[in-house]
């Protein structure tokens, strides 16, 4: 079964506008959470992160939300620009090496 | 550094032969995953490795795929015999030491897509 779920798999967002992608977990061991961007026939390059005791951190234009009751964080992006268009993965970590992701979110932002 | 370099990139074989994918994690790095991607499931651990030693197997599909780590620089993931399902891009990954700030920051090699006929 799925530990870390991205339920939407795809997302369309005009330039300059926010972009929103969101996970949601259900093993409350997780204590450090990952975003993920993968360009075709890459792979995967590490974006942002948080530790379970933040409700938030940013970089740049790129902002991570943790809000650890409702099992769910959040990428936002802001503003949206035609290069961050990509498949973005949420990945957890329980302390251990070994990463959970999801399944993805294919983000397109249009010019 | 090179980041981690994965071989070969593109791998089309017919059903039943032995397929070997190749990876070399990035210097200092003492962590190696091994990923498979797919359309359905996203990205799967297979296995992985600390310090040579395979940690976490549960992932691994069947008895036709196996993993080593001869040394710190080099792992091999193979599938035999092969079957057309098994087709994915697979991920070599690699992480610093656990107890460092990034330990849990895993850098991905370029993928190898296989194609099973």
């Amino acid at each position: 079964d799925q530990q870390v779920k991205q339920n939407s798999p795809s997302l369309s967002v005009q330039e300059g506008r926010i972009s929103i992608l969101n996970c949601d977990y259900t093993n409350s061991m997780f204590d450090y959470f990952l975003w993920y961007k993968k360009y075709p026939a890459e792979g995967p390059t590490f974006l942002i992160s948080i530790s379970s005791i933040k409700d938030k951190n940013e970089d740049g234009r790129f902002t991570v939300f943790l809000n650890k009751s409702a099992k769910h964080l959040s990428l936002h992006i802001v503003p949206s620009q035609p290069g961050d268009s990509a498949v973005y993965f949420c990945a957890a970590s329980a302390g251990a090496n070994n990463l959970f992701f999801g399944t993805g979110t294919r983000l397109t932002v249009i010019p | 550094d090179a980041g981690v370099i994965q071989s070969p990139r593109h791998e089309v074989t017919e059903m039943g032969q032995e397929v070997t994918l190749r990876c070399k994690p990035i210097s200092g790095h003492n962590s190696l995953f091994w990923y498979r991607q797919t359309m359905m499931r996203g990205l799967e651990l297979l296995i992985y490795f600390n310090n040579n030693v395979p940690i976490d197997d549960s992932g691994m599909p069947e008895d036709r795929f196996s993993a080593k780590m001869p040394n710190a620089s080099f792992s091999t993931l193979k599938i035999q015999p092969s079957e057309p399902r098994d087709s994915a891009v697979y991920f070599c990954a690699s992480s610093h030491p656990q107890g460092l700030a990034e330990s849990d920051t895993q850098y991905f090699g370029p993928g190898t897509r296989l194609t099973v006929l």
